[in-house]
């Protein structure tokens, strides 16, 4: 069975940093990968997805994540963070020929002004 | 933004007493997921469809049930709501294809008193 963790409950960052939310996966077989965000009271939204090809894929609000095969990672990257950005995020997978997609317990970013 | 509305909004039941949220959906999507999001937890996935009068369990379906009989309709039933269920309970929808990311209705909580 398919299974994400997100190791860090929470990550503070200051504006205008890099910042980092980890994301870690298994699967049997291969994975699609996906990252949300929530804001507050508000269903999630879609950010971007690894599906194959490329392992650095980019997203929405300028966001980007690099899938490691070897590390079973898909971390979300951000060069330049926003206040804007403090959020709750989850990542998810989809092992391929399997129907369910499993998101992890969410990692709320701070961004600190 | 993706055809997807959840109701009701908000429900206040008593324990015991049946519940039953839909998901009511203009995207002619195959899939459609019942999560439930809960402090620490995440989301978790209570059942999931696949087609009409094609469902599954997911990670926490004890005392939940589904049905989907028509292609834009998926009703979350709780049988007989107890205090543990109270929480969010999120919808989502994905395409035929595996590799499609999933998009999330607005969300109903749920209190049991």
């Amino acid at each position: 069975a398919q299974s994400v963790a997100q190791p860090e409950d929470q990550v503070n960052v200051a504006e205008g940093n890099p910042l980092t939310v980890k994301c870690t996966y298994s699967v049997s077989g291969n994975p699609y990968l996906f990252w949300y965000v929530q804001y507050p009271n508000r269903g999630l939204q879609f950010l971007l997805k690894y599906i194959t090809g490329d392992n650095l894929v980019k997203g929405s609000y300028g966001f980007e994540a690099e899938f490691n095969k070897s590390q079973t990672s898909f971390h979300l990257k951000k060069p330049s963070a926003l206040v804007s950005d403090s959020a709750l995020y989850f990542c998810a997978v989809r092992d391929k020929g399997d129907d369910k997609i499993i998101f992890g317990k969410g990692t709320r970013l701070h961004i600190l002004p | 933004d993706a055809g997807i509305t959840q109701s009701p909004r908000h429900k206040v039941t008593e324990t015991g007493t049946p519940v039953t949220l839909r998901c009511h959906q203009t995207e002619n999507h195959r899939y459609m997921y019942w999560y439930r999001q809960d402090p620490g937890h995440g989301l978790r996935l209570i059942h999931y469809s696949y087609g009409v009068k094609d469902t599954d369990k997911g990670e926490v379906s004890d005392g939940y049930s589904v049905s989907r009989s028509k292609t834009e309709d998926f009703l979350l039933t709780l049988e007989s709501a107890t205090s543990s269920q109270t929480s969010v309970y999120f919808c989502a929808i994905s395409d035929y294809w595996m590799n499609t990311e999933a998009f999330f209705g607005q969300g109903t909580r749920l209190t049991v008193v």
